[in-house]
């Protein structure tokens, strides 16, 4: 079975600063890994993804996340926060079967602050 | 690109209705999902169908089922509204095999009164 931990369920930030969202998984065959970002009253959009080959994953409006089999962890990072990055922030995880579903974790809300 | 489009996305219930979410997607995907969103809880998978007349349990399908008739379209149903239900409902749609994004619609805010 798959499982995903968010640590942090809040996360503030400065203008400018580093963000850090972290995600650890636990998988017992080789996972796949999304973050999504959610702004308020609208879906989940995804911002990246791991599926094989590359550890190092960017995805939109300057987001990157590390994969990293030895630590299980997939955090989400992006060098200089921006206001429009409030929201909120979900890892998931899925494995290569068919008719499989995602399984989220329970999100972190990243507050930016001028 | 993909679109999800689920019928409403406000919506007002008394308690002891049938109450049906509608989900229905354009990109010819197998699977489809209706999760649950509460605050702190983050997503919870309520059912899910891999292909047409066929579903999946999730997490928490209790109070609840789904009806997949066609392909582009799953709903949802609760059989008789009761107040903890009230919730934030995202339908999703994706491809078959896992290395493969959902993507969602905008979400249902229902609320049971």
């Amino acid at each position: 079975a798959q499982s995903v931990t968010q640590l942090g369920s809040h996360v503030s930030v400065s203008e400018g600063a580093l963000v850090l969202l972290r995600c650890n998984y636990s998988s017992s065959v080789p996972p796949y890994l999304f973050w999504y970002v959610q702004y308020p009253n609208q879906g989940l959009q995804l911002l990246l993804k791991y599926t094989t080959g590359a550890t190092l994953v960017k995805g939109i409006n300057g987001f990157e996340a590390e994969f990293k089999k030895s630590e299980t962890s997939f955090h989400l990072t992006k060098p200089s926060a921006h206001m429009s990055d409030a929201a909120e922030y979900f890892c998931a995880v899925s494995i290569n079967q068919a008719g499989t579903a995602l399984i989220f974790g329970k999100g972190t809300t990243l507050s930016v602050s001028s | 690109d993909v679109k999800v489009t689920q019928s409403s996305r406000y919506l007002v219930k008394r308690t002891g209705e049938k109450v049906f979410l509608e989900c229905v997607q354009d990109m010819d995907h197998e699977n489809m999902f209706w999760y649950r969103q509460d605050p702190g809880l983050g997503l919870r998978l309520i059912y899910f169908s891999y292909d047409v007349k066929m579903k999946e349990k999730g997490d928490i399908p209790e109070g609840y089922s789904v009806s997949r008739e066609k392909k582009e379209r799953f709903s949802l149903i609760l059989e008789s509204a009761s107040t903890n239900q009230t919730s934030m409902y995202l339908c999703a749609s994706s491809p078959p095999f896992g290395n493969q994004p959902q993507h969602f619609g905008d979400g249902t805010r229902l609320s049971i009164l």
